[in-house]
């Protein structure tokens, strides 16, 4: 069975400043995906970003980038000049492409993003 | 735009009650999931389906079951609530291709005294 686990339960950082989200993860798979969603105030998660195991090269997304680490079985989310609006819950995810493609969630870091 | 829908943001419900939570996606999407977070467990997966009228047990099924009579619509059914099914419950979609994105509802919040 694969976990997910998040060891940093709440992260507060000042406006424009960079921080990172760790999450490290178990899986016998080959084949796998990563993701990081969002979910911020009473607001619908959404995704932030996802690496394809396969992949050696780490995704980006505009200030959103992750350090995918295959053989420590870790992804870090790093979000670079932190915006107010970046103050959210922040889940690891892991699923494998087959099936139902189902997905396994860590812990979830409460990120606060001060003015 | 992918649009998934719950009926409800907050319900409250008695202990014992027989309670209904519904979900619509609009992308003709073939799985759909039910989670429930809570604070410092992250999203659990109760159920899921793949297909119409076709479900699977997630990992913590019990006290739940589900319906999934249309493509677009799962419905989570509590059958005797009780209080410590006071949570949040996500509702999700995918259409099962390698994209993979789940895409979630706005959530409902029960509470159940």
């Amino acid at each position: 069975a694969q976990t997910v686990t998040q060891s940093q339960p709440e992260m507060s950082v000042q406006e424009a400043e960079t921080v990172t989200l760790s999450c490290t993860y178990d899986t016998s798979e080959s084949n796998y995906y990563l993701f990081w969603y969002k979910q911020p105030p009473s607001r619908q998660m959404i995704l932030v970003i996802r690496q394809e195991a396969y992949k050696q090269q780490n995704a980006t997304e505009n200030r959103f980038s992750v350090n995918f680490q295959k053989a420590a079985k870790s992804f870090s989310l790093k979000i670079s000049d932190s915006q107010l609006g970046d103050t959210a819950m922040y889940f690891c995810a892991f699923a494998i492409p087959q099936g139902a493609q189902k997905l396994v969630f860590g812990q979830g870091t409460r990120l606060t993003i001060n003015p | 735009d992918v649009k998934v829908t719950q009926s409800s943001r907050y319900l409250v419900k008695r202990t014992g009650e027989k309670v209904f939570l519904e979900c619509v996606q609009d992308m003709d999407h073939e799985n759909m999931f039910w989670y429930r977070q809570d604070p410092g467990l992250g999203l659990r997966l109760i159920y899921f389906s793949y297909d119409v009228k076709m479900k699977e047990k997630g990992d913590i099924p019990e006290g739940y079951s589900v319906s999934r009579e249309k493509k677009e619509r799962f419905s989570l059914i509590l059958e005797s609530a009780s209080t410590n099914q006071t949570s949040m419950y996500l509702c999700a979609s995918t259409t099962g291709t390698a994209k993979i994105e789940q895409y979630f509802g706005p959530g409902t919040r029960l509470t159940v005294t």
